[in-house]
């Protein structure tokens, strides 16, 4: 079956600094990734996405890269800023069931 | 509509009561999800229409939960008998048929289950 492993937080960053969360995947078939963040009191949103093997997805100055070979699709951001404090989910669909496997998500506090 | 709506926000109920929870889906959109967030489980899968297909009812995690989608678009889940476990965020996405691997999230709906 599908799942998806992140990194667990709660992150805890001061602002500026440089953000990483690890997302690692198994999957039947050939999966599409995602990044989906939810701020405080809000909806899930998709943050970006990568549909094939070395696509580099990127929003709001957040990146990550579909790594066929490592199974991974770590999110990165070189200066967060406060309003980034959110939990970010990854996740994964396939097309054999279109059904979105998500990571348990991660806390991310930027303070000022 | 400008993106997925539900309704109520928020669900107050006694354990054992029924509840239905409604999800209007993007304007054309042919698929439609429910999930579920709670603070054990994460977010899960519960149910998937796809069209006029038969639908996918895989994640439902016991015979008390079960779903609709009437013409097509608008989608009520039903939970009969509540129990304290249901208590979660239940959120319901829709897909279009040119975009087949992104979905798009309604705020959901906050389930309290006294």
């Amino acid at each position: 079956g599908n799942s998806v492993t992140q990194m667990e937080g709660p992150v805890t960053l001061s602002e500026e600094a440089f953000l990483t969360i690890n997302c690692t995947y198994t999957a039947t078939g050939y999966p599409s990734l995602f990044w989906y963040v939810q701020y405080p009191g809000e909806g899930l949103q998709l943050l970006l996405k990568a549909t094939k093997a070395d696509d580099k997805g990127s929003n709001k100055g957040f990146e990550a890269t579909y790594r066929k070979e490592t199974t991974s699709f770590h999110l990165e951001k070189g200066s967060v800023q406060v309003s980034d404090s959110a939990v970010y989910f990854c996740a994964l669909i396939t097309t054999r069931d279109y059904k979105l496997s998500f990571g348990a998500g991660t806390t991310v506090t930027v303070r000022a | 509509g400008a993106g997925v709506s539900q309704s109520p926000s928020n669900k107050v109920t006694e354990k054992g009561k029924d509840v239905e929870l409604r999800c209007d889906p993007i304007s054309g959109h042919t698929a439609l999800y429910w999930y579920r967030q709670s603070l054990g489980q994460g977010l899960e899968f519960l149910i998937y229409f796809q069209g006029n297909s038969a639908p996918d009812k895989s994640g439902l995690p016991s015979d008390r939960f079960s779903a609709e989608r009437t013409g097509g678009s608008v989608s009520t889940l039903t939970i009969q008998r509540t129990q304290q476990e249901d208590s979660a965020v239940y959120l319901c996405a829709s897909r279009s048929s040119f975009s087949e691997d992104t979905q798009y999230f309604g705020p959901g709906t906050r389930l309290t289950v006294l």
